[in-house]
């Protein structure tokens, strides 16, 4: 399977504790997206990496939430001190970029903070 | 409009009905608009791109048009299959930035 991959597919924590996410892009993409999508919501931006280079952060990504690509290959998704609020699919998406930048979507990790 | 608006929020139809839904985006600084489905469990699929005013694409039963002067783009679904349900997201790009969701429209589709 040559996909976007991402793990673990569902992660509950309790309030207050550290979680970490991963996604492995489809190998040839330079382009990472972190989305976030809630109840009733389409999938909103969070932040994105061209190569190894993290180029925007949406206001939505508060400082308990890092991310990084060491590589310019997988990403991690933390949050920190998580908080009920942050329960949410964490969506991951790879693009070569292009005129029109189709990106290409993992799963998803399902987030429950209770 | 300043958001992706998609209506409508959801629907039910019977196996065999055809059916379409809307999306609405801002038509300044546009360079494309993405059409996805996301079934349950699943990754978001890509279905089509557009970027010309008047395009149209069709995937089997599956077609959809654009009109970037007054910003909307249809989708359509011919003789609704069980499953074809699934969420249909548009999303727009403006050019070196992120893609803008709408909400999505929810397809039920009953045997």
């Amino acid at each position: 399977d040559t996909g976007v991959s991402q793990d673990p597919r569902h992660k509950i924590t309790k309030r207050g504790q550290n979680v970490t996410f991963r996604c492995d892009p489809i190998s040839e993409h330079n382009r990472l997206y972190w989305y976030r999508q809630t109840l009733g919501q389409g999938p909103e931006f969070l932040t994105y990496f061209q190569n190894e280079a993290q180029l925007e952060k949406s206001r939505l990504l508060s400082d308990r939430f890092s991310a990084e690509r060491p590589k310019g290959s997988f990403s991690t998704l933390e949050i920190q001190r998580t908080e009920q609020g942050d329960s949410a699919m964490y969506l991951c998406a790879s693009s070569f970029l292009t005129a029109t930048d189709t990106q290409y979507f993992g799963p998803g990790t399902r987030l429950t903070v209770l | 409009i300043l958001n992706v608006e998609q209506s409508p929020q959801s629907l039910h139809v019977q196996e065999g009905d055809s059916t379409n839904f809307t999306c609405s985006f801002p038509s300044s600084n546009f360079y494309a608009l993405h059409w996805y489905r996301w079934e349950t469990a699943k990754s978001p699929e890509a279905l089509f791109v557009m970027t010309l005013n008047g395009d149209e694409k069709k995937k089997g039963r599956i077609s959809a048009t654009l009109n970037t002067k007054e910003g909307y783009s249809y989708l359509y679904i011919k003789g609704s299959q069980p499953e074809d349900s699934a969420t249909y997201l548009c999303a727009r790009y403006s050019g070196n930035t992120p893609l803008v969701f709408g909400k999505g429209t929810r397809l039920s589709v009953i045997a």
